[in-house]
């Protein structure tokens, strides 16, 4: 089962436009992962947000952290072509284990 | 440092048979986490191996297995292979002791079609 769903599935954006998701999770957590995904190729990591913070950035990249809500965003300012992929939240329980638990992804189209 | 490496990349496998998929983790790392992507499950945990040893297992049916050697490369088994079984099977790594409260690394990926 999934621990996380994300919104939207999908967004369209134009280059240079900003794309913001979010990501939805049930259970306590130690930290929050984003990582990308090229065309089912393997998935790259993007940014690893610990319970104790509530905003991080890299580069282009920037991701909240809400655990009174447990929720999180990520934001990809002045997008580029080459941002098109999938993007994927996924938590590492306090209780779970050495395991990470994945949503469902966003679905990222920049079209030039 | 070279990346996560996973053998084969493709394989075409019918109903029954079964199969074993190999993952070189990166350098040092003694951490490898295996999971499956499908379309309509997505990402889900199989299991971790660390230090040639599985700390946490997945849902997944006993026909899953897999073990760690002692240079940290992975290997899984999957036997009696169903229809469902077909699927991107990948492979990470991470450093350190904590499995995944640290950055995972991973790798391309093995698609297995069965059949």
């Amino acid at each position: 089962s999934q621990q996380g769903e994300e919104d939207p599935q999908a967004l369209s954006i134009q280059e240079g436009e900003n794309a913001t998701m979010n990501c939805s999770y049930k259970t306590s957590i130690n930290n929050l992962q984003w990582y990308r995904q090229n065309s089912g190729r393997g998935l790259v990591h993007l940014i690893l947000i610990r319970s104790n913070e509530r905003e991080k950035h890299s580069g282009r990249l920037r991701v909240t952290l809400d655990t009174s809500k447990k929720s999180s965003s990520l934001l990809i300012t002045a997008s580029r072509a080459a941002d098109t992929a999938s993007y994927f939240c996924a938590t590492a329980g306090k209780a779970a284990g050495n395991k990470l638990t994945f949503g469902g992804g966003t679905r990222v189209l920049v079209k030039p | 440092k070279a990346g996560v490496t996973q053998t084969p990349r493709y394989l075409i496998k019918t109903r029954g048979q079964q199969v074993t998929l190999s993952c070189s983790p990166i350098s040092g790392h003694r951490s490898v986490s295996w999971y499956q992507q499908t379309p309509g499950q997505g990402l889900q945990f199989l299991f971790e191996y660390f230090s040639e040893t599985q700390r946490n297992k997945g849902n997944f049916p006993g026909r899953f297995s897999g073990r760690q050697f002692s240079n940290s490369r992975s290997e899984m088994n999957v036997s009696t292979l169903e229809l469902g079984d077909s699927a991107l099977y990948l492979c990470a790594s991470s450093g350190g002791l904590a499995g995944a409260h640290n950055e995972q690394f991973f790798g391309p990926g093995t698609r297995l079609t069965v059949l």
